[in-house]
């Protein structure tokens, strides 16, 4: 079936790189999302992915899909206190509408 | 930036209580959603809807549940008859397709059932 993996707590020194990573089950998936959720938030969508493309760039955020491996990734550069909150991974399978998601990576920031 | 609004931001019931959760999607959206983060869990997805009807439930979604569309702008969730794991955090979302970019999230209405 359906399934998101990530691991659950991630510390990184405030400057650092930090790196979150999820793999996924569904080969026909045709989205991959980043959600950041900050405390008492809702779900922000921080990026996305689409299958045919590997990499995808966006200002401090960099995603690496390996669709091969079905693992996901998301780096964030310079880290910054306020990047300190929760990231879920999401899929987007292409027979259905829902969204799968991860159980979240809860990023600590340490100064 | 347009957003999803829900209200209220938090409710508590009594088990057994009727409740409706509010949620006002995007204006020019036509699909609409409604997950679920039950505390320390994943993010569920309860069901979709569009054109006024349910296109697609999970197996979460049963006779507790219904959705409605009642004027142009609402988008609601009704449980019956509330029970103590119906306790999370649930969460609106509208889309302009299907399968576009991604969804916009509201930020959620958390009940607490007591």
């Amino acid at each position: 079936g359906e399934d998101v993996e990530q691991s659950l707590f991630l510390s990184v020194r405030e400057g650092d790189s930090s790196v979150i990573n999820c793999t996924y089950t569904d080969s026909s998936s045709t989205y991959l999302y980043w959600y950041k959720q900050e405390p008492g938030a809702g779900l922000q969508l921080l990026t996305y992915i689409f299958s045919n493309m590997d990499m995808k760039q966006d200002q401090r955020l960099t995603v690496l899909l390996n669709k091969k491996d079905k693992h996901l990734s998301l780096r964030i550069a310079d880290t910054q206190t306020g990047d300190s909150a929760i990231y879920f991974c999401a899929e987007r399978v292409s027979r259905d509408d829902k969204i799968i998601f991860g159980k979240g990576t809860r990023l600590h920031i340490l100064p | 930036e347009p957003e999803v609004t829900q209200t209220p931001s938090h409710q508590v019931t009594q088990m057994g209580q009727e409740v409706i959760l509010r949620c006002v999607p995007i204006s020019n959206h036509l699909y609409f959603y409604w997950y679920r983060q039950i505390l320390g869990q994943k993010v569920e997805f309860l069901v979709s809807f569009y054109n006024n009807e349910i296109s697609e439930k999970s197996e979460i979604f049963d006779d507790q549940f219904s959705v409605e569309r009642p004027d142009g702008s609402n988008f609601t969730l009704k449980i019956r008859s509330t029970k103590l794991e119906d306790s999370a955090m649930y969460f609106c979302a509208s889309s302009e397709a299907p399968q576009g970019f991604g969804y916009t999230f509201g930020s959620g209405t958390r009940l607490t059932v007591v």
